[in-house]
């Protein structure tokens, strides 16, 4: 079955730490990408890449981080930079010439 | 700079009644309009597009949407909900070189029995 999974479901960290969010896909899909969702606020992009070895920051990268070196897999650091890192977070990818982003089940991240 | 507005962030409706959630976009160059639908604690689910051509736009479970270009508006329609229409649905634009999509804060629609 083709998609996209995030794990793990849930997360728990001490404020401090830092964190990496898994994103894998199997839909041999060029670009992924990183979203932060909070109540009211809808999705907002924090990192995207087109392609293995690339990414451009979206609209609120700072304190994030990521990496693509290979083409299935677009893991997310949250760092100890990130004010508010308390979130759900959305990882989706997007096939060449397609116009609709698939979306994995998300990380609900919770720092104390 | 693209944006969304949706002007809702709750619309309750009795089952079996029709709904429209509302979705304003504004843009300085020709867009593609997208309707999303997300259930509690998953990821989102594609309902509609539109890139170009008729305005009516048909989805999937019954939803459909109409691109109005002169009023930048694609609303969402159903002319029947049930209670498994229950989710949060968020409408995005994105500029047809498509290197951002920009989505709007989302509307729950609750369906009461």
């Amino acid at each position: 079955d083709g998609g996209i999974t995030q794990s793990p479901k849930y997360l728990f960290r001490k404020e401090g730490q830092n964190v990496t969010l898994s994103c894998e896909q199997n839909l041999n899909h060029d670009a992924m990408y990183w979203y932060r969702q909070d109540p009211g606020q809808g999705l907002r992009l924090i990192y995207y890449s087109q392609i293995v070895n690339d990414f451009q920051k979206g609209d609120i990268a700072e304190g994030y981080s990521v990496s693509r070196e290979k083409k299935e897999s677009f893991p997310l650091t949250v760092t100890s930079a990130q004010k508010n890192p308390t979130a759900f977070y959305l990882c989706a990818s997007r096939g060449q010439d397609s116009y609709e982003q698939y979306f994995g089940p998300g990380t609900r991240l919770t720092v104390t | 700079a693209q944006s969304v507005t949706q002007l809702d962030s709750q619309v309750p409706v009795f089952e079996e009644a029709p709904v429209e959630l509302r979705c304003n976009y504004s843009s300085s160059v020709s867009v593609y309009l997208f309707w999303y639908v997300q259930y509690p604690n998953q990821g989102l689910q594609l309902l509609l597009k539109y890139l170009s051509g008729s305005t009516l736009v048909k989805g999937i479970n019954g939803f459909e949407a109409e691109f109005n270009k002169s009023q930048t508006s694609f609303h969402l329609r159903k002319p029947s909900v049930h209670i498994s229409d229950t989710a949060e649905y968020f409408c995005a634009v994105s500029n047809q070189g498509y290197q951002k999509v920009t989505f709007g804060t989302g509307t729950k629609l609750q369906v009461i029995p």
